[in-house]
Parts: structure tokens; C-alpha cells; sequence
């Protein structure tokens, strides 16, 4: 298997765009995870999903987010209208039941 | 989940054992104590996991204390590609629940 694909590796768009980053997890796993990485905060889980459906969303920061995870090959995180502080770099998890995740390259966005 | 508390930063001669140390005072009887690890500009990866045994895989060794309260991660021959971030998790391994919580982990900067 390829591992958990990211797409785009990098973003830069301007504010007030929307912005929409793609996640492609590792065939067979049930569990997709995305995390935000900054220096000031770490490493933040936003949402994760199981079976295809959102179960902790407690993470995400504000109505500006959305995430889907429409079949289990497959999830998208969108910004909605993006804001120069969610310049980040994005993650994308999957894991196997209660076993460990195996995270993606991340896609690094840049709002202007 | 409980947390844990490791120092911001350590440095290890190349081909030397690297012994990073992780408190968890508060850890719960079920509770596993995980190690990953994240390169620069890399994802994170997982490294080794366990309950409260010792634990050994072909990447490092992880020493758990009787009482459960620390553990220590051991790269017995460290490289320079071993230079990196290493973050030490607990979590229940129950449930529906798999939310981590990143704590800043240990720079290890392995030097020649």
C-alpha cells in the first residue's frame, strides 16, 4: 500500500478563498483522522471518523470548517471562507481498529 | 486520557543509546503508553506502543516502570536520521475513543 495520500502537498491562496484539501486513507482501515499543526499549538486533532462517519468533531475551530468523508476510500477538509490563521500544515490520519495511526506527508496552506 | 510530561529537548552522540524519559503520573489501569516520532516536514510515525511490560521491536525499546508512572523510549544505536520529535501518548485502548492528546515531545538531535 502507498500509505495515507495527501493532496495538495502545498496550498497558497488568499483570504477568503475557499480551500480544500483531499485525503486518500489506507485501504482496509476504518478509522481517518485530521489534525493542524502549528508551532504555537502543536499537534490539534480536528475530527476523526469511523466506518465514513464523524464521531469527535469537538476539535474543529469554528463554522468556517467542514469535513466529509463520503466513502472509505476517501475525505476532504474545507475552509470556508479561509483566514491567514489557518496557515497550518494539515494532516491526514488512518489507522485499523484500535491499532496505531499511520498520518500522511500533511498538505502545508498558506493564506495570504 | 492522561497526560505526560517530557523535557523539550535532548542531544545523543551518533551510534550512542538515546534513552528519552516520559512521566504520566496520572495514567489510568487502562491505559497503553505510545511513542511516535516526526521528522522534519514529515507526518508522524508510530514507533512502539505498550501496557506494562517491556516491549522491543526493530526500532526501538520501551521500558515501562512498575508503578506505570514513567516509561522510557531506547534507541540502542542512534543515527542521524534519528534526529526528530518524539512525542509519548496514553491512551485507552476501549471504546469508540480516539482522540490523542500531542503534548510538545522531546527534540532529540542526534550529532555526529
Amino acid at each position: 500500500d502507498a500509505g495515507v495520500i495527501q493532496s495538495p502537498r502545498h496550498e497558497v491562496t488568499e483570504m477568503g478563498q475557499e480551500v480544500t484539501l483531499r485525503c486518500k486513507p489506507i485501504s482496509g482501515h476504518d478509522y481517518l483522522f485530521w489534525y493542524r499543526q502549528t508551532m504555537m499549538r502543536g499537534l490539534e486533532l480536528l475530527i476523526y471518523f469511523n466506518n465514513n462517519v464523524p464521531i469527535d468533531d469537538s476539535g474543529m475551530p469554528e463554522d468556517r470548517f467542514s469535513a466529509k468523508m463520503p466513502n472509505a476510500s476517501f475525505s476532504t477538509l474545507k475552509i470556508q471562507p479561509s483566514e491567514p490563521r489557518d496557515s497550518a500544515v494539515y494532516f491526514c490520519a488512518s489507522a485499523y481498529r484500535d491499532t496505531e495511526a499511520f498520518f500522511g506527508q500533511g498538505t502545508r496552506l498558506t493564506v495570504v | 486520557d492522561a497526560k505526560t510530561t517530557q523535557p523539550p529537548s535532548m542531544d545523543c552522540a551518533e551510534g550512542r543509546a538515546a534513552n528519552l524519559p516520559c512521566n504520566h503520573s496520572t495514567i489510568s489501569g487502562n491505559e497503553y503508553v505510545y511513542w511516535y516520532r516526526q521528522i522534519h516536514s514529515q507526518g508522524p510515525q508510530y514507533i512502539i506502543h505498550g501496557l506494562k511490560n517491556n516491549e522491543t521491536n526493530e526500532m526501538a525499546s520501551l521500558i515501562i516502570t512498575e508503578d506505570r508512572k514513567s516509561s522510557t523510549l531506547i534507541l540502542p544505536h542512534a543515527t542521524l536520521r534519528d534526529t526528530a520529535v518524539y512525542y509519548c501518548i496514553v491512551r485507552a485502548r476501549a471504546g469508540n475513543n480516539r482522540k490523542l492528546i500531542w503534548g510538545l515531545g522531546t527534540s532529540l538531535a542526534v550529532n555526529p
